[in-house]
Protein backbone atom coordinates (compact mmCIF):
# COMPACT_ATOMS: atom_id res chain seq x y z
CA UNK A 1 0.00 0.00 0.00
CA UNK A 2 1.02 3.71 -0.32
CA UNK A 3 2.87 5.09 2.76
CA UNK A 4 5.82 7.56 3.80
CA UNK A 5 8.77 7.04 5.47
CA UNK A 6 10.58 10.11 7.00
CA UNK A 7 14.14 10.22 8.55
CA UNK A 8 13.55 10.33 12.49
CA UNK A 9 14.75 13.22 14.52
CA UNK A 10 14.98 15.12 16.86
CA UNK A 11 17.39 17.22 14.73
CA UNK A 12 19.13 20.02 16.22
CA UNK A 13 20.91 22.64 14.04
CA UNK A 14 22.72 25.78 14.27
CA UNK A 15 21.28 29.09 13.02
CA UNK A 16 22.58 28.97 9.25
CA UNK A 17 23.15 25.69 9.19
CA UNK A 18 21.74 23.53 5.99
CA UNK A 19 19.20 21.31 6.55
CA UNK A 20 17.79 18.32 5.04
CA UNK A 21 14.72 15.95 6.09
CA UNK A 22 14.91 13.10 4.02
CA UNK A 23 11.12 11.84 2.85
CA UNK A 24 10.70 8.86 0.65
CA UNK A 25 7.36 6.82 -0.34
CA UNK A 26 5.92 4.19 -1.89
CA UNK A 27 2.79 4.41 -4.11
CA UNK A 28 1.48 2.86 -7.31
CA UNK A 29 1.32 6.02 -10.43
CA UNK A 30 1.64 9.45 -9.43
CA UNK A 31 0.92 10.81 -6.14
CA UNK A 32 0.57 14.54 -5.38
CA UNK A 33 3.46 15.13 -2.22
CA UNK A 34 3.23 17.74 -0.01
CA UNK A 35 5.59 19.24 3.35
CA UNK A 36 3.73 20.58 5.93
CA UNK A 37 5.17 22.06 9.02
CA UNK A 38 3.71 22.55 12.88
CA UNK A 39 5.27 25.32 15.17
CA UNK A 40 4.18 24.36 19.04
CA UNK A 41 0.48 24.05 20.35
CA UNK A 42 -0.49 24.49 16.33
CA UNK A 43 -2.23 22.88 13.76
CA UNK A 44 -0.09 21.35 10.16
CA UNK A 45 0.40 24.60 7.59
CA UNK A 46 0.73 23.12 4.34
CA UNK A 47 4.56 24.06 3.85
CA UNK A 48 5.24 23.29 -0.29
CA UNK A 49 3.99 20.84 -2.62
CA UNK A 50 4.80 19.31 -5.73
CA UNK A 51 2.43 17.33 -7.89
CA UNK A 52 4.25 15.27 -10.85
CA UNK A 53 7.84 14.47 -11.42
CA UNK A 54 10.65 17.03 -11.24
CA UNK A 55 8.64 19.33 -10.03
CA UNK A 56 10.04 21.83 -6.96
CA UNK A 57 8.02 23.17 -4.39
CA UNK A 58 9.36 25.83 -2.52
CA UNK A 59 8.30 28.56 0.25
CA UNK A 60 10.13 30.22 2.90
CA UNK A 61 13.34 29.23 1.70
CA UNK A 62 12.42 26.07 1.50
CA UNK A 63 13.05 23.66 -1.25
CA UNK A 64 11.44 19.68 -1.98
CA UNK A 65 11.73 18.05 -5.26
CA UNK A 66 9.80 15.23 -6.58
CA UNK A 67 12.20 12.69 -7.70
CA UNK A 68 10.35 9.50 -9.68
CA UNK A 69 13.01 7.74 -10.05
CA UNK A 70 14.58 7.43 -6.22
CA UNK A 71 10.83 8.07 -4.98
CA UNK A 72 12.19 10.86 -2.56
CA UNK A 73 10.81 13.82 -1.89
CA UNK A 74 13.94 15.53 0.26
CA UNK A 75 13.09 18.80 2.24
CA UNK A 76 16.15 21.44 1.90
CA UNK A 77 16.62 24.78 3.57
CA UNK A 78 20.02 26.83 2.78
CA UNK A 79 20.19 28.80 5.67
CA UNK A 80 17.82 27.80 8.88
CA UNK A 81 16.61 30.28 11.40
CA UNK A 82 15.50 29.85 15.27
CA UNK A 83 12.15 30.78 13.91
CA UNK A 84 12.18 27.28 11.96
CA UNK A 85 12.03 25.44 14.89
CA UNK A 86 8.83 23.67 14.72
CA UNK A 87 7.73 19.51 13.53
CA UNK A 88 7.83 18.96 9.86
CA UNK A 89 5.91 16.17 7.98
CA UNK A 90 5.88 15.04 4.66
CA UNK A 91 3.16 13.47 2.99
CA UNK A 92 1.37 12.07 -0.12
CA UNK A 93 -1.98 12.08 -1.85
CA UNK A 94 -2.02 8.89 -4.27
CA UNK A 95 -3.68 9.85 -7.82
CA UNK A 96 -7.35 9.57 -8.25
CA UNK A 97 -8.02 9.08 -4.89
CA UNK A 98 -9.05 12.59 -3.98
CA UNK A 99 -9.64 12.18 -0.26
CA UNK A 100 -6.58 9.39 0.97
CA UNK A 101 -3.63 11.21 2.36
CA UNK A 102 -0.57 9.35 4.15
CA UNK A 103 1.56 10.88 6.13
CA UNK A 104 5.17 10.01 7.92
CA UNK A 105 6.00 10.18 11.14
CA UNK A 106 7.08 13.74 11.23
CA UNK A 107 10.47 15.11 12.30
CA UNK A 108 11.06 17.79 14.88
CA UNK A 109 14.06 20.65 14.73
CA UNK A 110 15.27 22.56 16.69
CA UNK A 111 17.88 25.54 15.77
CA UNK A 112 19.54 27.02 18.37
CA UNK A 113 20.78 30.42 18.20
CA UNK B 1 -10.21 32.88 0.43
CA UNK B 2 -11.14 29.84 2.38
CA UNK B 3 -10.70 29.40 6.60
CA UNK B 4 -11.46 26.76 8.91
CA UNK B 5 -12.49 27.13 12.43
CA UNK B 6 -12.16 24.68 15.26
CA UNK B 7 -13.33 24.79 18.78
CA UNK B 8 -12.89 24.90 21.67
CA UNK B 9 -8.84 25.48 21.26
CA UNK B 10 -8.57 23.75 24.71
CA UNK B 11 -10.59 21.33 26.79
CA UNK B 12 -10.53 19.56 30.18
CA UNK B 13 -13.04 16.72 30.92
CA UNK B 14 -13.69 14.17 33.56
CA UNK B 15 -13.35 10.72 32.34
CA UNK B 16 -17.05 9.19 31.40
CA UNK B 17 -18.26 12.76 30.35
CA UNK B 18 -19.54 13.33 27.05
CA UNK B 19 -17.53 15.35 23.85
CA UNK B 20 -18.57 17.59 21.30
CA UNK B 21 -15.87 19.35 19.46
CA UNK B 22 -16.90 21.18 16.01
CA UNK B 23 -15.43 22.20 12.94
CA UNK B 24 -16.88 25.07 10.23
CA UNK B 25 -15.39 25.49 7.25
CA UNK B 26 -15.83 28.76 5.07
CA UNK B 27 -15.22 29.68 1.56
CA UNK B 28 -15.98 26.48 -0.29
CA UNK B 29 -18.86 24.09 -0.85
CA UNK B 30 -18.75 20.50 -0.73
CA UNK B 31 -15.25 19.98 0.77
CA UNK B 32 -14.33 16.65 1.77
CA UNK B 33 -13.73 16.63 5.61
CA UNK B 34 -11.35 15.13 8.36
CA UNK B 35 -10.62 14.59 12.11
CA UNK B 36 -7.37 13.38 12.91
CA UNK B 37 -5.71 12.73 16.96
CA UNK B 38 -2.08 13.44 17.53
CA UNK B 39 -1.06 11.90 20.57
CA UNK B 40 1.50 13.63 22.28
CA UNK B 41 4.95 13.73 20.26
CA UNK B 42 3.83 11.16 17.55
CA UNK B 43 2.02 11.70 14.37
CA UNK B 44 -1.27 11.84 12.86
CA UNK B 45 -4.01 9.22 13.41
CA UNK B 46 -7.00 9.53 10.99
CA UNK B 47 -10.05 8.92 12.65
CA UNK B 48 -13.21 10.19 10.29
CA UNK B 49 -13.28 11.30 6.64
CA UNK B 50 -16.18 12.48 5.24
CA UNK B 51 -17.17 13.16 1.41
CA UNK B 52 -20.75 15.02 1.85
CA UNK B 53 -23.73 14.85 4.61
CA UNK B 54 -24.24 12.46 6.45
CA UNK B 55 -21.59 10.62 4.64
CA UNK B 56 -18.88 8.95 7.60
CA UNK B 57 -16.23 6.82 7.14
CA UNK B 58 -14.40 5.74 10.07
CA UNK B 59 -11.11 4.85 10.13
CA UNK B 60 -10.46 3.38 13.64
CA UNK B 61 -12.98 1.43 15.95
CA UNK B 62 -13.54 3.22 19.38
CA UNK B 63 -15.82 5.38 21.08
CA UNK B 64 -15.85 8.37 19.15
CA UNK B 65 -18.24 9.29 16.28
CA UNK B 66 -18.45 11.64 14.32
CA UNK B 67 -21.25 13.53 12.37
CA UNK B 68 -22.00 15.76 9.42
CA UNK B 69 -24.90 17.43 9.77
CA UNK B 70 -24.18 20.27 6.90
CA UNK B 71 -22.17 20.85 4.14
CA UNK B 72 -19.16 22.60 6.19
CA UNK B 73 -19.63 21.51 9.34
CA UNK B 74 -17.83 18.53 10.89
CA UNK B 75 -18.61 17.63 14.37
CA UNK B 76 -16.96 14.92 16.69
CA UNK B 77 -18.18 13.35 19.72
CA UNK B 78 -18.37 10.68 22.13
CA UNK B 79 -20.63 9.55 24.98
CA UNK B 80 -18.53 8.68 27.79
CA UNK B 81 -14.56 9.55 27.63
CA UNK B 82 -11.79 7.38 28.37
CA UNK B 83 -8.13 9.07 29.63
CA UNK B 84 -6.78 6.95 25.89
CA UNK B 85 -8.81 9.72 24.42
CA UNK B 86 -6.62 12.88 25.30
CA UNK B 87 -4.72 14.17 22.58
CA UNK B 88 -4.55 16.92 20.01
CA UNK B 89 -7.68 16.92 17.73
CA UNK B 90 -7.71 17.98 14.56
CA UNK B 91 -9.91 18.99 11.53
CA UNK B 92 -9.14 19.26 8.06
CA UNK B 93 -10.47 20.21 5.04
CA UNK B 94 -9.40 19.34 1.08
CA UNK B 95 -11.59 20.12 -2.08
CA UNK B 96 -13.84 17.24 -3.50
CA UNK B 97 -12.50 15.98 -6.48
CA UNK B 98 -9.31 17.22 -7.26
CA UNK B 99 -6.29 15.05 -7.20
CA UNK B 100 -3.84 17.36 -6.20
CA UNK B 101 -5.57 19.57 -3.69
CA UNK B 102 -3.82 19.55 0.17
CA UNK B 103 -5.15 18.97 3.36
CA UNK B 104 -6.02 22.44 5.01
CA UNK B 105 -5.87 22.04 8.81
CA UNK B 106 -7.42 24.00 11.31
CA UNK B 107 -5.98 24.64 14.72
CA UNK B 108 -6.42 21.78 16.54
CA UNK B 109 -8.10 21.41 19.97
CA UNK B 110 -5.58 20.14 23.12
CA UNK B 111 -8.32 17.80 24.85
CA UNK B 112 -7.02 16.19 28.71
CA UNK B 113 -9.07 13.48 29.70
CA UNK B 114 -8.42 13.61 33.75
Amino acid sequence: GDSVTQMEGPVTLSEEAFLTINCTYTATGYPSLFWYVQYPGEGLQLLLKATKADDKGSNKGFEATYRKETTSFHLEKGSVQVSDSAVYFCALTPLGTGNQFYFGTGTSLTVIP
Amino acid sequence: SQTIHQWPATLVQPVGSPLSLECTVEGTSNPNLYWYRQAAGRGLQLLFYSVGIGQISSEVPQNLSASRPQDRQFILSSKKLLLSDSGFYLCAWSYLDRDNSPLHFGNGTRLTVT
